[in-house]
């Protein structure tokens, strides 16, 4: 199976910043790549699909970049919601993956 | 309005049984590939279990033998049939909606439930 390695596991930051999220996967899996937001006690919310496409009202300070085995999640002029906990997941090949997540807090 | 309503979690002791469900409404969960994915306390999110548009089933290691995973299309509902549960099944289940390659969200979850919580314990 082929695994997601997400990093920094937490990362501290302030409202105005830009922050990015790496995720590498272990074998190259083209641009089948999707990221989420989830806050605490709620469900995970998709940002970013095929690595690079916002989805529909996802504010554009958020952005994807990548293919094959190294992506990132960049979210610039940081917003107070935007302190979350953040996932990439692996698409297209069963099982699918998700990263271990990254803690985005406010410094 | 697209919406996913998960029920049936609680307490169950280990070796125990509990079936989950899923109320979809605003789309059919026949024609898309839908998906039970949990969340320990305090953990990331492992994916469970999807059930193909056209039937077919596939489901994680870690559950594969105990958990069946099904849908009535007459209802519009998604099931999680969990058996010989263990103490590490303890999460919070979400259902969700994936698109395979040529969906409108291509290889992703769009749409999750609010989830249900799920205790095994004695």
């Amino acid at each position: 199976d082929i695994q997601m390695t997400q990093s920094p596991s937490s990362v501290s930051a302030s409202v105005g910043d830009r922050v990015t999220i790496t995720c590498r996967a272990s074998q190259g899996i083209s641009t089948w790549l999707a990221w989420y937001q989830q806050k605490p006690g709620k469900a995970p919310k998709l940002l970013i699909y095929t690595a690079s496409t916002l989805q529909n009202g996802v504010p554009s300070r958020f952005s994807g970049s990548g293919s094959g085995t190294d992506f990132t999640l960049t979210i610039s002029n940081l917003q107070p919601e935007d302190f979350a906990t953040y996932y990439c997941q692996r698409a297209q090949t069963w099982p699918i993956a998700f990263g271990q997540g990254t803690r985005l807090e406010i410094k | 309005e697209v919406q996913l309503v998960e029920s049936g979690g609680g307490l169950v002791q280990p070796g125990g049984s509990l079936r989950l469900s899923c109320a979809a409404s605003g789309f059919t969960v026949y024609s898309t590939y839908m998906n039970w994915v949990r969340q320990a306390p305090g953990k990331g999110l492992e994916w469970v279990s999807v059930l193909f548009s056209a039937g077919s089933t596939f489901y994680a290691e870690s559950v594969k033998g105990r958990f069946t995973i099904s849908r009535d299309n007459s209802k519009n509902m998604l099931y999680l049939q969990m058996n010989s549960l263990r103490t590490e099944d303890t999460a919070v289940y979400y259902c969700a909606r994936y698109y395979g390659e040529s969906g409108q969200t291509p290889g992703a979850f769009d749409i999750w439930g609010q989830g249900t919580m799920v205790t095994v314990s004695s």
